[in-house]
């Protein structure tokens, strides 16, 4: 099955700076790479996601990159305002029927006034 | 947007409890819902896929009599955790995606149920 990894699991930045969280996946087969943000006792909140098809998409402040090669997406948040401090997970699925999402083990992303 | 309510979003009652928690999908249909449990600090895992019409396919190490799923319409899953016990409280999310659009519609999370059992 599919395994996803994150890192790091906790981030500090500086309100302002940017900051990456990376992921990891073993399933060449995946091809759909969402993210997930999640607050403190609530729903996780789909943010961004990217197909294989595609190598970067951009949100505002938010863009993902992904390197099917090398089996690994990123999350990119510039300028960073405290409201972005939450946990981010990622997660990978393949794209047949309705094949489960594996997530990763979530970053704890503090920003720092 | 598409919008996923989940019910009750807290559950406090003694152990040997049966506790049934609601996953609606409000404004899509959706021919598959997911069922999450989550601990502090720690990732979603994934406990059963609940398919509508059939039965939910259960991820390894999850009791399927314990955790019983019923999808009886393409708007409403229901997750029992039956005969519950301290060792079952827990932070559960469901999720639904949408039927249409083919294989890749994003997943929509319900506000989850904190379970705790006394």
């Amino acid at each position: 099955g599919e395994n996803v990894e994150q890192h790091p699991s906790t981030l500090s930045v500086q309100e302002g700076d940017s900051a990456v969280i990376k992921c990891t996946y073993s399933d060449s087969a995946s091809n759909y790479f969402p993210w997930y943000k999640q607050e403190l006792g609530k729903r996780p909140q789909l943010i961004i996601d990217i197909r294989s098809n595609v190598g970067e998409k951009k949100d505002q402040r938010i863009a993902v990159t992904l390197n099917k090669t090398a089996k690994h997406f990123s999350l990119h948040i510039t300028e960073t305002q405290p409201e972005d401090s939450a946990v981010y997970f990622c997660a990978a699925k393949r794209r047949v029927g309705n094949e489960k999402l594996t997530f990763g083990t979530g970053t704890r992303l503090t920003i720092i006034p | 947007g598409a919008v996923v309510s989940q019910h009750p979003s807290r559950v406090i009652c003694k152990s040997g409890t049966s506790v049934k928690i609601e996953c609606r999908s409000l404004d899509f249909q959706a021919t598959t819902m997911f069922w999450y449990r989550q601990f502090p600090k720690q990732s979603l895992m994934l406990m059963a896929t609940s398919n509508e019409g059939s039965k939910a396919t259960y991820e390894q190490g999850v009791e399927k009599d314990k955790f019983l799923i019923n999808h009886a319409s393409l708007t409403l899953s229901t997750l029992t955790v039956t005969s519950a016990h301290p060792e079952d409280s827990s932070f559960y999310i469901c999720s639904a995606r949408d039927r249409g659009g083919g294989g890749n519609q994003p997943q929509h999370f319900g506000d989850g149920t904190r379970l705790s059992i006394l």
